[in-house]
Parts: C-alpha cells; structure tokens; sequence
C-alpha cells in the first residue's frame, strides 16, 4: 500500500498564476517531509523541506504546508514561471534517512 | 565535477544476462543509497551504505541484486540474470550521513533488458 499519495498525475497552470500540488500520507511517524524536482534525464533535485514540528516553510516563491492532522502536504509556487514545469515528486523521510516517494505530478506552465 | 555521477547513462542488455552499474557520490559523503525508478512510478529505495557497510537492503528485490562498496566512496550495483522486469531507471543517491541531511541525486543509469 503506498504510503505517500499523489493523487494528480499532471496539473496545468498560465504563467504567473500560483501552483498548488497536493499530497497525502499515511504513517504519522516521519520526521521530514520533502519536495524534489525532476526534469527530463536528470535525477531528482531537493527543492524544499519541512520538519514535522512545523506547519510552514517559505523559500523564494516556495512554500510548503503541512497539516498533520489531516496527513497532508502541499506546494505552492507562486509566481509560477516556464522553468517550473518539470515533474514534482513529494516524498518522506523517517529516522532511518530511507525517502519514499510519491509517484509524481507533472507541472505545465502554460504561457 | 561536484555531484554525483553515474555509468552508463544507457545500458540495454539480454534477459539472462549480468549487469554493473556504477556511482561516483559526492566527495566527503558517507551515505549512498540507490533506488530504482520504474515508468510511471516514483523512485524506490533499494539499499542504503553508510561507509563501507549496507546499514539496510530492505528495498532490494531479491538475491539476484546485490551492492558494494568497498572503500567507502564508489558504489556498484550488480543484478545478476536479469529479467525484462528489471527495465528501469537506476537511481543513485548521497549524503552527509547524519540524520535528515540532504539527499543528492544523479542523473541515473537506463537499464533496458530486451
């Protein structure tokens, strides 16, 4: 059973308007929660995280949410720019340093 | 260069056949991981190094793979006998290796068994 929850393979979003990507987890007991970015034939770039004694992060035009009560993260990248289409996997990270990924959503930013 | 690399870029290979896979990880980091990247799928851990030593192999299929990493840098990734299932993209990871530090990825090696 998959324990991080990706549920849109792709969002489309005009430039300069904020993207929001969603997902759900199952286990309460990770210690961080994660953002990776993924462009064509490379690996997966760290983008941003988020330490499970917070509910905000902020970086530039990202910022991530948590709601553990809910289990669920989100992404926001406001404004959202050509550069940002790639694939955006979230993950969780527990004591033991394993990542488990999310299956992805793939972000179009439409001109 | 300052990340981590990894050969091939591109492997196709028989079923029935023995595959290497090679990672350079960044100068300095103790931790490597590998995970596997399967077509519409995100990455999954296979195996995580801490030094010389596998700390976990849970993630590893079965006793056809198997991973080294005897100096405590360089890692390689054998998959012995390989089948059409294995096709994927082989992902290679590392870090600081103290709790939560960052993971660095490389651009993975494409194994396509025919």
């Amino acid at each position: 059973d998959q324990q991080v929850k990706q549920n849109s393979p792709s969002l489309s979003v005009q430039e300069g308007r904020i993207s929001i990507l969603n997902c759900d987890y199952t286990n309460s007991m990770f210690d961080y929660f994660l953002w990776y970015k993924k462009y064509p034939a490379e690996g997966p770039t760290f983008l941003i995280s988020i330490s499970s004694i917070k509910d905000k992060n902020e970086d530039g035009r990202f910022t991530v949410f948590l709601n553990k009560s809910a289990k669920h993260l989100s992404l926001h990248i406001v404004p959202s720019q050509p550069g940002d289409s790639a694939v955006y996997f979230c993950a969780v990270q527990g004591r033991d340093d394993k990542i488990i990924f999310g299956k992805g959503t793939r972000l179009h930013i439409l001109p | 260069g300052a990340g981590v690399s990894q050969t091939p870029s591109n492997k196709v290979t028989e079923k029935g056949k023995y595959v290497e896979l090679r990672c350079d990880p960044i100068s300095g980091h103790t931790a490597l991981y590998w995970y596997r990247q399967s077509l519409g799928q995100g990455p999954e851990f296979l195996i995580y190094f801490q030094g010389t030593g596998a700390a976990d192999d849970s993630g590893l299929p079965n006793d056809r793979f198997f991973a080294v990493r005897p100096e405590g840098s360089v890692s390689t990734l054998k998959i012995q006998r390989t089948e059409r299932g294995d096709s994927a993209v082989y992902l290679c990871a590392s870090s600081l290796g103290t709790s939560g530090s960052r993971q660095f990825f490389g651009p993975g090696t494409r194994l396509t068994v025919l």
